[in-house]
């Protein structure tokens, strides 16, 4: 069974520029997470979907930050305009439902120069 | 916020040894959750301890909770290089259907030496 796919897996971007992160989930899921995980600390909850519904946003900075789940299949995180404390891994989760074992992606790199 | 604190930060052990990890966190829990991190990579589900449950066991890894200390720990025993990685412990609140709306601590580094 394929996993969680993320891409790009790094990315280097000057302060104030825009990226996109894609997340693929494990076919069939209908749960899908974002996690923001900065050097040193454990993982925070960005946002969580339930099929193409957003469930819970409340730690998403939304002036800078924009999630999608279009479909109930993939997702897209963006960041517009990036700061310097936006370099950090983006981590995808996702589970068949809310009371299930989330997998994780091998996450997305950010740098912001 | 971060609702656990891992103790320790970092604990270096000889294969074979037994290794030991624990987790506070500060608010009531539905359960707590148990995450290895290899470097580098995305975190990978180890145990999950419900908080009516004092002790659960998975092959070589065994997680305690004791919910009035607000505390949890887990142990891996006869350790093996493969181990070497980061350990997180997260919590899901009260009430909580959502098991993958976690909380984490902020990790124990792990190395484990052949």
């Amino acid at each position: 069974e394929a996993g969680v796919a993320q891409s790009p897996r790094y990315k280097i971007i000057e302060k104030r520029q825009s990226v996109a992160f894609w997340c693929n989930p494990i076919s069939g899921h209908a749960t899908l997470y974002w996690y923001q995980q900065i050097l040193g600390q454990g993982p925070k909850l960005l946002i969580q979907f339930q099929n193409n519904g957003v469930v819970d946003d409340s730690q998403l900075p939304k002036d800078r930050f924009s999630a999608e789940r279009l479909k109930g299949v993939d997702s897209t995180l963006k960041i517009q305009p990036a700061k310097l404390e936006d370099s950090a891994v983006y981590l995808c989760a996702s589970s068949w439902g809310l009371s299930n074992t989330i997998y994780f992606g091998e996450g997305s790199w950010l740098t912001v120069v | 916020s971060q609702q656990g604190e891992e103790d320790p930060q970092a604990l270096s052990i000889q294969e074979g040894e037994n290794a030991t990890m624990n987790c506070s966190y500060k608010t009531s829990i539905n359960n707590l959750q148990w995450y290895r991190q290899n470097s580098g990579r995305g975190l990978v589900h180890l145990i999950l301890i419900r908080s009516n449950e004092r002790e659960k066991h998975s092959g070589r890894l065994r997680v305690t909770l004791d919910t009035s200390k607000k505390s949890s720990s887990l142990l891996i025993t006869a350790s093996r290089a493969a181990d070497t990685a980061s350990y997180f412990c997260a919590t899901v609140p009260p009430g909580g259907t959502s098991y993958g709306k976690l909380t984490f601590g902020q990790g124990t580094i792990l190395t484990v030496h052949p």
